[in-house]
């Protein structure tokens, strides 16, 4: 079980928004530790897409955004595209000096 | 090119050692922390442990679960780390990651990863 909780899977159709969650805790994101996002593609690693909540790297489309509030944080897609479909997952920092991820959550364009 | 590295992976019966490297090139290797993060087919991501720059006097700090079966090196002059694991389970099964947090933007947000070395347990 992953300190940080994302929904197993969500779905869209190309062209909507969608939202994935990542709940933590007061030792994690609720202790002001900042949240990272990551994009999975099968049989690839990770990928940095959002840093300290909302920032993204160079390269990443402005489709892609992130928020924190209180002990969760939310990455948001706009304009879906048939290529975002992927594995995203969520990263903090706890307060027992461990890094923490979320399950991850699998998103699927219809 | 920034990258990272991973090597030593393969086979290894129960109750067996392994231990993994990750090659650094492309950046100031000694100055970076290097983080060890694994993944079982088809589950997500599980951080291992990380250990720190010289500054820092390389100090490591480990997931809570595999404290004392993992242990993680380094040698700047070679610009590798290292991932030694005892004890080997089933469970261990997973391809194993190196990464490297991002300089200067926050809490271990990792922005190069090596392409992962599978280690498998069985006999």
């Amino acid at each position: 079980q992953s300190v940080l909780t994302q929904p197993p899977s969500v779905s869209g159709v190309p062209g909507q928004r969608v939202t994935i969650s990542c709940t933590g805790s007061s030792s994690n994101i609720g202790a002001d530790y900042d949240v990272h996002w990551y994009q999975q593609l099968p049989g690839t690693a990770p990928k940095l897409l959002i840093y300290a909540n909302s920032y993204r790297p160079s390269g990443v489309p402005d489709r892609f955004s992130g928020s924190k509030s209180g002990t969760s944080g939310s990455l948001a897609i706009t304009g879906l595209q048939a290529e975002d479909e992927a594995d995203y997952y969520c990263q903090s920092y706890d307060s027992s000096l461990s890094v923490v991820f979320g399950g991850g959550t699998k998103l699927t364009v219809l | 090119d920034v990258q990272l590295v991973e090597s030593g992976g393969g086979l290894v019966q129960p109750g067996g050692s392994l231990r993994l490297s990750c090659t650094g090139s492309g950046f100031t290797f000694e100055d970076s922390p290097i983080h060890w993060v694994r993944q079982a087919s088809g589950k997500g991501l599980e951080w291992i442990g990380r250990i720190r720059n010289k500054l820092n006097n390389h100090a490591t700090n480990y997931s809570e679960p595999l404290r004392g079966r993992f242990t993680i090196s380094r040698d700047d002059s070679k610009n590798m780390a290292y991932l030694e694991m005892n004890s080997l389970k089933t469970e261990d099964t997973a391809v194993y990651y190196c990464t490297r947090p991002a300089p200067g933007i926050g809490y271990d947000a990792f922005d190069i990863w090596g392409r992962g070395t599978l280690i498998t347990v069985s006999s």
